[in-house]
């Protein structure tokens, strides 16, 4: 079963609103990713935070984690809409071999002009 | 830097064929990985290798066989396809990230 589940599964916003995702986990963290897919393409690495870290920034991303509830958030501020895309959390479950990424479902972000 | 070269873009197998999708990393990354992408499923990984000369199964490998032919190539072969094969595949490389192909789109029919 997927190890991270984002919430929620659509999303749709006004140009320079914010946005916020979820994702939640089962199992204890290395640390936890965050990737965006634009349509037809792979995936490209967004940010990274590390399970000692609460908060992180890059621009306009913000990502969140809180291990004891086993959740993170993705806040990207001032939205365009090129950031139109899927958004997902991957994570490293602690003491995996190989350092293997499970991804969750996504989230479908939808920016209008 | 070419990153992760994956091919071919697009396959259409009839239900039996077989093929190969091949991927490549110049990043001199140790771990790969071949993912495959369905509707609302986000990303299930099919088979993976930590290093040159090692593969180990994911959550989907049934179906599939992978080859590490050397630390750059990172194979994965469909013996016998099914529709149930149809899908998006994706290959990646990884330092502390991964980095994606640009994927294969796979119809079975």
């Amino acid at each position: 079963s997927q190890q991270g589940e984002e919430d929620p599964q659509a999303l749709s916003i006004q140009e320079g609103e914010n946005a916020t995702m979820n994702c939640s986990y089962k199992t204890s963290i290395n640390n936890l990713q965050w990737y965006r897919q634009n349509s037809g393409r792979g995936l490209v690495h967004l940010i990274l935070i590390r399970s000692n870290e609460r908060e992180k920034h890059s621009g306009r991303l913000r990502v969140t984690l809180d291990t004891s509830k086993k959740s993170s958030s993705l806040l990207i501020t001032a939205s365009r809409a090129a950031d139109t895309a899927s958004y997902f959390c991957a994570t490293v479950p602690l003491m995996e071999y190989g350092n293997k990424l499970v991804f969750g479902a996504g989230t479908i972000l939808r920016v209008k002009s | 830097n070419a990153g992760v070269t994956q091919t071919p873009k697009f396959q259409v197998l009839k239900t039996g064929q077989s093929m190969t999708l091949q991927c490549a990393q110049d990043m001199n990354h140790n771990s790969m990985y071949w993912y495959r992408q369905d509707p609302g499923m986000g990303l299930r990984l099919i088979y993976y290798s930590a290093s040159e000369g090692t593969t180990d199964k994911g959550e989907v490998p049934n179906g599939y066989n992978v080859s590490r032919l050397n630390k750059r190539e990172f194979s994965l072969r469909l013996e016998s396809a099914a529709p149930s094969q149809t899908s998006v595949y994706f290959c990646a490389s990884r330092g502390e990230k991964l980095f994606f192909g640009s994927g294969t789109q796979l119809s079975v029919l």
